[in-house]
């Protein structure tokens, strides 16, 4: 299983263009990679998925170089409610676990 | 998008009693169903995976027998916790896989807490 590594935590303020950047080093050809947001005490929400370069969803974009050894999920203009935790996961599609990591807790202020 | 509900949200119970939470995916079929639990300002920890019609695969450290796990249709998974204690006290959160696709879909979560 690809093990993942993002930043601990980040900052922004409300309008701006938030990137969150994630290495998985061992990403295997099959594995794809999905991004989730989770408020306190709420289960983790998808927010976007890809295998590969560039792939845009009504919330964000995800962007894959073409070796796959990281992702980063940009979210465009953020807001006070973007505030949460944004896990990075990568899966092998034909088995079943997602192993979260630490996740980035983003802090948006007004 | 997918929806996946759990209940109850949130239970409060004894010490030395059995608890079960219910996990549903509501508009797909799932093959799999995955249980995780979360200490507060924690990652999620992932304690089981739940294929229907057979039996859970725990990974290593959570005890089969204190967490229970059934996953008797397509729709539900079930989670229970045997002989609880205070130390199980956590949030439980349920994931299910479409039975066609990559995308794993959670449920809102169930606080428990064990007095």
């Amino acid at each position: 299983l690809a093990k993942t590594t993002q930043p601990i935590s980040m900052d922004s303020y409300e309008g701006q263009e938030v990137n969150i950047t994630c290495s998985h080093n061992n990403i295997a050809t099959n594995d794809y990679i999905t991004w989730y947001q989770q408020f306190p005490s709420q289960g983790p929400r998808f927010i976007i998925q890809g295998y590969k370069t560039k792939v845009t969803n009504e919330v964000a974009s995800l962007f894959i170089p073409a070796d796959r050894k990281s992702s980063t999920l940009s979210l465009p203009r953020v807001s006070l409610s973007d505030t949460a935790v944004y896990y990075c996961l990568v899966g092998v599609y034909n088995t079943d676990k997602l192993i979260f990591g630490t996740g980035t807790r983003l802090q948006v202020f007004p | 998008g997918a929806v996946v509900s759990q209940h109850p949200s949130r239970v409060i119970c004894k010490s030395g009693t059995s608890v079960k939470i219910e996990c549903r995916s509501l508009d797909f079929q799932a093959t799999t169903m995955f249980w995780y639990r979360q200490f507060p300002k924690q990652s999620l920890m992932l304690m089981a995976t739940s294929n229907e019609g057979s039996k859970a695969t725990y990974e290593q450290g959570v005890e089969k027998d204190k967490f229970l796990i059934n996953h008797a249709s397509l729709t539900l998974s079930t989670l229970t916790v045997t002989s609880a204690h205070p130390e199980d006290s956590s949030f439980y959160i349920c994931s299910a896989r479409r039975r066609a696709g990559n995308t794993i879909y959670f449920g809102e979560g169930s606080w428990l807490t064990v007095v």
